[in-house]
């Protein structure tokens, strides 16, 4: 079958740097899609993988590696407004596989 | 500002009814999607469009329809036949089409309930 983990939860303080894993497994692999989700709001789209490697944007960068069906999202500085879920996702569109989503949750 | 508007934010359906969900875009995208969220698991695609007068079939079709009579619109109906229609609905949109690996925007999402 086909599927994406990710861990359910995660806790991390203001200021420090935050991994969030997903491990997928599809038929096939298209690009790998990373998105933000502040609590009742839309999806917003953070990073797109790929190819093997780290995409750095600001103080947010994503990993994929192919062969081991594997992505991180990593979050430097944290900040309040970092609390939210992010979502891990394969392509292509008209056939995404979505992970259920890791809930961070930041403290002062 | 272009983006994707839903309408309403909160719907409440009773029991044997239709409701009507909308989506407008003025982003000039030409693939639109419907996602149904539920707690603790991924989005799962209902209906997707690429272009206008023709939609196909998501995972979780059953229960529900869509039209795509105007480029900027995909409004979906959920049916009576929908037994548990309680979720969190998200429209998206994306240029070129739903085979590409276009960054997908979403419009502010409708929470629907049964009474």
């Amino acid at each position: 079958g086909q599927n994406i983990d990710q861990p359910t939860e995660m806790t991390a303080t203001e200021g420090a740097i935050v991994q969030i894993n997903c491990t997928y497994q599809t038929s096939g692999f298209n690009g790998l899609f990373w998105y933000q989700q502040h609590a009742g709001e839309a999806p917003t789209f953070l990073s797109y993988n790929v190819l093997d490697g780290l995409e750095e944007k600001g103080r947010f960068s994503s990993f994929l590696s192919r062969s081991k069906g594997y992505s991180y999202l990593l979050l430097k500085e944290l900040q309040m407004k970092d609390s939210a879920s992010y979502l891990c996702a394969v392509g292509p569109n008209y056939q995404l596989i979505w992970g259920a989503g890791t809930k961070l949750i930041i403290k002062p | 500002d272009g983006g994707i508007t839903q309408s309403p934010k909160y719907l409440f359906r009773k029991e044997g009814q239709n409701v009507t969900l909308s989506c407008e875009q003025n982003l000039n995208h030409d693939a639109m999607y419907w996602y149904r969220q539920d707690p603790g698991q991924g989005l799962r695609l209902i209906y997707y469009s690429q272009i206008v007068n023709d939609f196909q079939k998501g995972d979780i079709a059953e229960g529900y329809s869509v039209s795509r009579e105007k480029k900027e619109s995909f409004p979906l109906t959920v049916t009576s036949a929908q037994k548990n229609p309680t979720a969190f609905y998200l429209c998206a949109s994306s240029r070129g089409t739903a085979a590409t690996n276009e960054k997908l925007f979403f419009g502010s999402g409708t929470q629907l309930s049964v009474l």
